[in-house]
C-alpha cells in the first residue's frame, strides 16, 4: 500500500558515482513494475518499466532489476549527475488492476 | 500523443473557502483518471479514481469530492477547505490496454 505518513529515506552520492535505489513490494501477484522520477515541485515522470517475465531491463543510464523471489525491485543509475537529484518512486500493479501501488519514495541527492 | 493538463498550478485559499481543481487528458479516450495528494516530502496518497463518466471511487473519506462530467475531464472539489487540505495535488491517467500511470504537473494548494 501507500506509505504516505513517513518521511522519505535519502540517498546521497557524489557526481559520477553509480546509484542504486531499492524498493520492496508485498504483492507476489504483481506483474508490472514502474520507476518514476519526481523533481521538486513537479509531477512524477515515467523512467522505466519491467514486466514480471523479465529480471532486468536497461534504458539510457538506468537499469531496473527485478527479483521476484524476494519481491525486490531496484533502479540503478550509472554515472549519476546533479540533474538526477529527485525523489524516485517505484510502483507495482497486478494483471488488470487499474490502481497501482506506490512505494514510499527515496530522495536522491547528488553532490557535485 | 497523449497529454494531461491540470490547473491552476498554484493557489492560496482561506480556510472555509471552496476549491475546484481541473484536469483534462488529450489524445486518448475512456482513460482511467486519478487524483492523488502529496504532502511535502511524503509519498503519494490516492484520493479518487474514475473508470468512466460519472463513476467515482473514493479511497479516503474527507471533505473533498471528485466529479467526471466528461470522458477526459476530472475535477477535484471541496465546499469548505481545511488547513489539512494543503498539499500537492496530482491528476493522473491510464489509457488504452496498458497500466502505466502518467501524471500531470501538479497543483500546489495552500490553505491559510
Amino acid at each position: 500500500g501507500e506509505s504516505v505518513g513517513l518521511h522519505l529515506p535519502t540517498l546521497s552520492v557524489q557526481e559520477g558515482d553509480n546509484s542504486i535505489i531499492n524498493c520492496a513490494y508485498s504483492n507476489s501477484a504483481s506483474d508490472y513494475f514502474i520507476w518514476y522520477k519526481q523533481e521538486s515541485g513537479k509531477g512524477p515522470q515515467f523512467i522505466i518499466d519491467i514486466r514480471s517475465n523479465m529480471d532486468k531491463r536497461q534504458g539510457q543510464r538506468v537499469t531496473v532489476l527485478l527479483n521476484k523471489t524476494v519481491k525486490h525491485l531496484s533502479l540503478q543509475i550509472a554515472a549519476t549527475q546533479p540533474g538526477d537529484s529527485a525523489v524516485y518512486f517505484c510502483a507495482e500493479s497486478e494483471g488488470g488492476s487499474y490502481i497501482p501501488t506506490f512505494g514510499r519514495g527515496t530522495s536522491l541527492i547528488v553532490h557535485p | 500523443s497523449q497529454t494531461i493538463h491540470q490547473w491552476p498550478a498554484t493557489l492560496v485559499q482561506p480556510v472555509g473557502s471552496p476549491l475546484s481543481l481541473e484536469c483534462t487528458v488529450e489524445g486518448t479516450s475512456n482513460p482511467n483518471l486519478y487524483w492523488y495528494r502529496q504532502a511535502a516530502g511524503r509519498g503519494l496518497q490516492l484520493l479518487f479514481y474514475s473508470v468512466g463518466i460519472g463513476q467515482i471511487s473514493s479511497e479516503v473519506p474527507q471533505n473533498l469530492s471528485a466529479s467526471r462530467p466528461q470522458d477526459r475531464q476530472f475535477i477535484l472539489s471541496s465546499k469548505k477547505l481545511l488547513l489539512s487540505d494543503s498539499g500537492f495535488y496530482l491528476c493522473a491517467w491510464i489509457g488504452g490496454a496498458g497500466n502505466t500511470i502518467y501524471f500531470g504537473e501538479g497543483s500546489w494548494l495552500t490553505v491559510v
